[in-house]
């Protein structure tokens, strides 16, 4: 079974500094696709950041980056220079084929 | 605007009853998803539709239908809403290949009584 983990139900940074949010994956494939999606109060889902399996090099868009760990089938989300906009709930979904699964969520507090 | 547009954003409804969710996307993307978010379980798929006419479970499929008979549009269908329907349901889109994201509507919050 394909399962995405997320142990930090809760999370909190100070503005302007950074935080690190966990995501520990199971599959037997050696194919996919990981992904960080980003879902503020208004309910929208936002793409945040991708990563393919196969490439080793950890994916950066702006401010967020990524610690991909294939081996020990780990996907962290680092924040830098955290603003008040990133308040939001973080997920984790990875993608093999025609399905995607998704953690339970970190929810993320930004403290002024 | 290009984009995947979900209605209604809000439904109250009671047990028993039909309802049925609409969703529309003017990417052409081939594939459309249905997914229930839930508190402690995050989004579960509930069923997926790789083409116009081609449908398939997911996750959670038990009391849903779904149907397209355009690539645009893919509608979920509860038969006999029931209280453990209650949720908030996304619609999504993808293009054909499964390294590129899931472009998600706004969400439809489901009320059952």
């Amino acid at each position: 079974a394909q399962t995405v983990t997320q142990s930090q139900p809760e999370m909190s940074v100070q503005e302007a500094e950074t935080v690190t949010l966990s995501c520990t994956y199971d599959t037997s494939e050696s194919d996919y696709y990981l992904f960080w999606y980003k879902q503020p109060p208004s309910r929208q889902m936002i793409l945040v950041i991708r990563q393919e399996a196969y490439k080793q090099q950890n994916a950066t868009e702006n401010r967020f980056s990524v610690n991909f760990q294939k081996a020990a089938k780990s996907f962290s989300l680092k924040i830098s220079d955290s603003q008040l906009g990133d308040a939001a709930m973080y997920f984790c979904a990875y993608s093999i084929g025609n399905q995607f699964y998704f953690g339970t969520g970190t929810s993320l507090t930004v403290i002024p | 605007d290009a984009g995947i547009t979900q209605s209604p954003r809000y439904k109250i409804t009671e047990t028993g009853r039909q309802v049925t969710l609409m969703c529309h996307q003017t990417w052409s993307h081939s594939y459309m998803f249905w997914y229930r978010q839930d508190l402690g379980h995050g989004l579960r798929l509930i069923y997926y539709s790789a083409a116009a006419d081609i449908t398939d479970k997911g996750e959670v499929p038990d009391g849903y239908v779904v149907s397209r008979s355009k690539t645009e549009n893919f509608p979920l269908t509860l038969e006999s809403a029931t209280r453990s329907q209650t949720s908030v349901y996304f619609c999504a889109s993808r293009a054909g290949t499964s390294n590129q994201p899931q472009h998600f509507g706004d969400g439809t919050r489901l009320s059952i009584l």
